[in-house]
């Protein structure tokens, strides 16, 4: 089947430390895969995605690469902000979306 | 241009009632989904419209029954409520030749007591 395992937060970082949230998954195919970040009282947006093996998705700083060989898709950024505190979500598709359970994180300053 | 919308934002319902929760794509989108997510949890897939029918469903009960009207807005009717159905609906749209990209209104905070 397909499925999403997302590293378990919470996390809580200093501002301008840098950000590793893991994500590994199983799926049935080649699937896109998506991070997605929500912030507190809103919906989800898409943060980036990579559709093939070895391509790197980036966006705001944040970056993630899809690995076939490990089926990881881990998101980084190299120094977090305040601003970056919010809830993020690995996603892939594959007919329909699977997500994983979130990670939340809060940037201190 | 509006993003996609969702009506209410908040209800309370009690057991056994029956809710109906509306949604009103992003402008130019012709693809609906719906999602459930549970508190702490990440979305999950209930259904998609697009076409006014249902073409693809999660693994949810028949209680959960959707409708897309011809302008493509939709709405999501839930039966015989459970104490469990208390959770944020969300709504995504899409293009039907792009689906992977979606994007997704605030949601519908149901309380069932």
């Amino acid at each position: 089947g397909n499925s999403v395992t997302q590293m378990e937060g919470p996390v809580t970082l200093s501002e301008e430390a840098f950000l590793t949230i893991n994500c590994t998954y199983t799926a049935t195919g080649y699937p896109s895969l998506f991070w997605y970040v929500q912030y507190p009282g809103e919906g989800l947006q898409l943060l980036l995605k990579a559709t093939k093996a070895d391509d790197k998705g980036s966006n705001k700083g944040f970056e993630a690469t899809y690995r076939k060989e490990t089926t990881s898709f881990h998101l980084e950024k190299g120094s977090v902000q305040v601003s970056d505190s919010a809830v993020y979500f690995c996603a892939l598709s594959r007919n329909q979306f699977y997500f994983g359970t979130g990670t939340s994180l809060t940037v201190i300053p | 241009d509006a993003g996609v919308t969702q009506s209410p934002t908040h209800l309370i319902k009690t057991r056994g009632q029956q809710v109906t929760l509306r949604c009103s794509p992003k402008s130019g989108h012709d693809t609906v989904s719906w999602y459930q997510q549970a508190l702490g949890q990440g979305p999950q897939f209930i259904f998609q419209y697009y076409e006014e029918e249902e073409r693809q469903r999660g693994n949810f009960p028949d209680r959960f029954s959707g409708h897309q009207f011809p302008n493509y807005s939709s709405e999501l009717n839930v039966n015989a409520l459970l104490l469990g159905d208390s959770a944020l609906y969300l709504c995504a749209s899409s293009l039907r030749q792009n689906q992977e990209t979606q994007y997704f209104g605030p949601g519908t905070r149901l309380l069932v007591l």
